[in-house]
């Protein structure tokens, strides 16, 4: 089975503090993609990549950055994290990038 | 803007009944179709994919797909309370991260 694991469950951040949200898959894939989750707004993309080294940006990456130093780690980083940062961060993974995403189980990030 | 809609719900369907999710796309050029189901404060979950035109069954699911319509469903038979989730579709072009509809909330009441 595909494994996509996330560092942390729930964070909680204060306002003007850096955060790194960590993501490792186990099954080789090429692909990996954070997103956000908010209620009545759907899943958004925050950024992609598609392979080591190289990043995209999805449709809302406006405070985030990310990294992918090795194939199966990709992290999402927050600057300085804003109370509308708050939200519910998803981490996938897939072999192609027509083919099926894998989600790790989430983190719920409160910014106070 | 590639958009896929989705009826928000709830749909509320008694146990035992057959529930009919729905979902439009807008890029003609779309090639891949994803259900996932989502339990409240999970994280999405595959249950079904297609990429052809036509019917596809895993059990008790069923996914539709229409190219030409532009529309693909889920069908899910003899529901079960556990069923009870909201269904995300998800759609992707050749190349290109999938784009997800908001879900659509089903309610299966015992």
């Amino acid at each position: 089975d595909v494994k996509v694991t996330q560092s942390s469950r729930y964070l909680v951040k204060r306002t003007g503090e850096k955060v790194f949200l960590e993501c490792v898959q186990d099954m080789d894939h090429e692909n990996m993609f954070w997103y956000r989750q908010d209620p009545g707004l759907g899943l958004r993309l925050i950024y992609f990549s598609y392979d080591v080294k190289m990043k995209e940006k999805g449709d809302i990456p406006e405070g985030y950055s990310v990294s992918r130093e090795k194939k199966e780690r990709f992290s999402l980083i927050l600057e300085s994290a804003s109370t509308n940062q708050t939200s519910m961060y998803l981490c996938a993974s897939s072999l192609f990038m027509n083919t099926e995403a894998f989600f790790g189980q989430g983190t719920r990030l409160t910014v106070v | 803007q590639k958009e896929v809609e989705q009826n928000s719900g709830p749909l509320s369907v008694p146990e035992g009944a057959i529930a009919s999710l729905n979902c439009t796309y807008s890029d003609r050029g779309s090639q891949s179709f994803f259900w996932y189901r989502q339990y409240s404060g999970k994280s999405p979950e595959l249950i079904m994919s297609i990429y052809s035109n036509g019917d596809k069954e895993d059990g008790r699911f069923t996914a539709q797909l229409n190219k030409a319509s532009q529309y693909v469903s889920l069908l899910i038979r003899d529901s079960q309370p556990s069923d009870s989730a909201t269904y995300l579709c998800a759609v992707n072009a050749r190349n290109t991260p999938l784009v997800f509809g908001k879900g659509t909330r089903l309610s299966v009441i015992a």
